[in-house]
């Protein structure tokens, strides 16, 4: 069975840092590529972060570009994001999601972790 | 950026009814559209993906068309367990959008 369980949310002060992590099982975390999507209380989904199955290509929204690095240790079967320079509408439940393929949609999704930038 | 605009926001329908939401693209995407349900306090679950392929095991009930700038998600009969948030998603050059959402209600 296919599981991601994201952990490190938390409440943070605006600009501070905290790191995201997502553990993957049940299949093969080298061969698939990887994102983070978050949703603000109330608010609809926002993609942040792509990173590939070999970690040689990465992307990222321009609302992060900047504060926020993905990365990953396939060795580890995990997943990061590390999130500098936070804002208050940095504030969501950060969800890590596997691609099904790469483009056409994600598969697979954990269950969240909330982080709230509030001093 | 690609901007994507989902209608209606809010849809009040009933068990049995047909149900069509639509995703307009700001800028031509090809079929680079896929479609999720999320429910209060879960994870977004794929249910169509390059605009009209069933994800395996979502319900046959659940079709998506177009290609372009104009997409739908179709619901052939509404069932208890359909009433959610329904996001669009596309990509195009290296980033991806989401749609605003569509609720779908209990008339």
């Amino acid at each position: 069975e296919v599981q991601l369980v994201e952990s490190g949310g938390g409440l943070v002060q605006p600009g501070g840092s905290l790191r995201l992590s997502c553990a993957a099982s049940g299949f093969t975390f080298s061969s698939y590529s990887m994102n983070w999507v978050r949703q603000a209380p109330g608010k609809g989904l926002e993609w942040v972060s792509y990173i590939s199955s070999s970690s040689s290509t990465i992307y990222y929204a321009d609302s992060v570009k900047g504060r926020f690095t993905i990365s990953r240790d396939n060795a580890k079967n995990s997943l990061y994001l590390q999130m500098n320079s936070l804002r208050d509408e940095d504030t969501a439940v950060y969800y890590c999601a596997r691609d099904l393929v790469f483009r056409v949609g994600y598969n697979y999704w954990g269950q969240g972790t909330l982080v709230t930038v509030s001093s | 950026d690609i901007q994507m605009t989902q209608s209606p926001s809010t849809l009040s329908a009933s068990v049995g009814d047909r149900v069509t939401i639509t995703c307009r693209a700001s800028q031509s995407i090809s079929s680079w559209l896929a479609w999720y349900q999320q429910k209060p306090g879960k994870a977004p679950k794929l249910l169509i993906y390059k605009a009209s392929s069933l994800e395996s095991g979502v319900p046959s009930r659940f079709s998506g068309s177009g290609s372009g700038t104009e997409f739908t998600l179709t619901i052939s009969s509404l069932q208890p367990d359909d009433f959610a948030t329904y996001y669009c998603q596309q990509y195009n050059s290296y980033t991806w959008t989401f749609g605003q959402g569509t609720k779908v209600e209990i008339k």
